[in-house]
């Protein structure tokens, strides 16, 4: 099936330092997704993006928080700087479109350590 | 603000048996439900959606929406090893959205 891909797998960095999380949506993909996973807690959303905007954001989507999709490359989420309960899984995903009974496709998500 | 709980935490069926997993939500204006699955090491992966009260089947796997008791569950037959895996239940609120809200899992585990 589709699969999204998330590079890398696994992230460590200090706090304060930026760190950038790369995504590869699927390809005829219109609409991007990140979503935060604190260990042992639900998938909660960060923000979507289409056509090289933000369409909505969480609470969650801290200031330090940042995404583009520069010429249709990787999506990606920054931060900067990092601090330390910006530890968790982050899990990209795309949709063809963003209906509620569009199918989101997940990669497989970035383990981001602050130390 | 929704609230999606999930039940049980943790489940153990038999090969071949019938696995039940239950998700409440607490936003009557909730449009759409789905169920996903994650392997371990793997993202999640949708299964299914529903959002007419009753049934829905998809092979070994039913779906079974009760929008006035805020409840869907999802039931597994004939549970394979394959079956064990993490599912979430999540929510969206509108028909214009791809926000997904996600309830906190069940670790399902099929024993042969």
């Amino acid at each position: 099936g589709p699969k999204v891909l998330q590079i890398p797998s696994h992230q460590i960095i200090d706090m304060g330092q930026m760190v950038t999380l790369n995504c590869d949506p699927v390809s005829n993909h219109l609409y991007f997704y990140w979503y935060k996973q604190i260990l042992g807690q639900q998938m909660e959303f960060l923000v979507n993006f289409y056509n090289g905007k933000v369409m909505e954001k969480s609470k969650l989507f801290k200031d330090q928080f940042s995404v583009e999709r520069p010429d249709g490359s990787y999506f990606t989420l920054k931060i900067q700087p990092t601090a330390l309960e910006d530890s968790a899984v982050y899990f990209c995903a795309s949709s063809l479109g963003t209906g509620a009974a569009e199918t989101l496709y997940f990669g497989s998500g970035t383990r981001l350590t602050v130390l | 603000q929704q609230k999606v709980q999930q039940s049980p935490e943790s489940l153990i069926v038999p090969e071949g048996g019938m696995a039940s997993l239950n998700c409440t939500f607490s936003d009557r204006n909730s449009q759409y439900f789905w169920w996903y699955r994650q392997h371990s090491g793997e993202g999640p992966k949708a299964l299914m959606s529903i959002f007419s009260n009753g049934d829905k089947k998809e092979g070994r796997f039913t779906a079974h929406l009760n929008k006035a008791s805020l409840h869907v569950s999802l039931h597994i037959k004939d549970s394979q090893p394959s079956d064990s895996a993490l599912y979430f239940c999540a929510v969206t609120l509108n028909y214009n959205q791809g926000k997904l809200i996600f309830g906190q899992g069940t670790k399902l585990s099929i024993k042969p």
